[in-house]
């Protein structure tokens, strides 16, 4: 079963507006965390921001900001004020807590396009 | 702080080959996990060291190996290469790897192509 759902395989966006790109997870553990990288095309995965299952409070870093919303599984990344350089793909992520030894679930990405 | 580096950044191979692939982490971390990225499957995890001990094992062939050394450098070993092995592999350290907060870090990634 598809632990993790991207469900936009591409999108656009116009300079400066914000977007949002949508990640579900589908997990059993009371603890984990969920995690969103940008990977552009040169390949490099970019850590972006974390959301902990007992977080109360949704993550924000700089223009980047989780809206996490436990009942739904659902941690959608919004960035705000795109710049042509956010173009890239999208990966949300998460880590169950049960399991030992690093183990990242991967969705299938968001291919996000700026336009200007 | 340096990041994750991975060498080389690009090889290729060809069929029935072997390949060792060499991931350096952030200082401090002892954790390395390896994923393989392919347009098919998409990100899967390949193994995670942790003390020079792989602690967890995605779902791969014996032919995918890998070892870490007591500096917590890995590196990972595919034998008998086939097509479907081309593939970006991603490697990512953290502090320890032991919990769902702990941040996974990645390098650059070796691209590696099988003809």
């Amino acid at each position: 079963a598809q632990k993790i759902t991207q469900t936009q395989p591409g999108m656009f966006v116009q300079e400066k507006e914000a977007v949002t790109l949508d990640c579900t997870y589908d997990t059993s553990d009371q603890s984990y965390g969920l995690f969103w990288y940008k990977q552009p095309s040169s390949g490099e995965m970019i850590f972006l921001i974390y959301q902990g299952s007992y977080d109360e409070q949704n993550a924000t870093e700089g223009r980047y900001s989780l809206n996490f919303q436990k009942a739904r599984k659902s941690a959608n990344l919004v960035i705000s004020a795109s710049q042509l350089g956010d173009s890239a793909m999208y990966f949300c992520a998460m880590r169950e807590g049960l399991i030992q030894g690093g183990k990242l679930i991967f969705g299938q990405g968001t291919e996000l396009s700026v336009k200007p | 702080k340096a990041g994750v580096t991975q060498t080389p950044r690009y090889l290729i191979k060809t069929r029935g080959q072997q390949v060792t692939l060499s991931c350096s982490p952030i200082s401090g971390h002892r954790s390395v996990s390896w994923y393989q990225q392919t347009p098919g499957q998409g990100l899967q995890f390949l193994f995670e060291y942790f003390s020079e001990t792989q602690r967890n094992k995605g779902n791969f062939p014996g032919r995918f190996s890998g070892r870490q050394f007591s500096n917590s450098r890995s590196e990972m070993n595919v034998s008998t290469l086939e097509l479907g092995d081309s593939a970006l592999y991603l490697c990512a350290s953290s502090l320890r790897g032991a919990s769902s907060t702990d941040t996974q870090y990645f390098g650059p990634g070796t691209r590696l192509t099988v003809l």
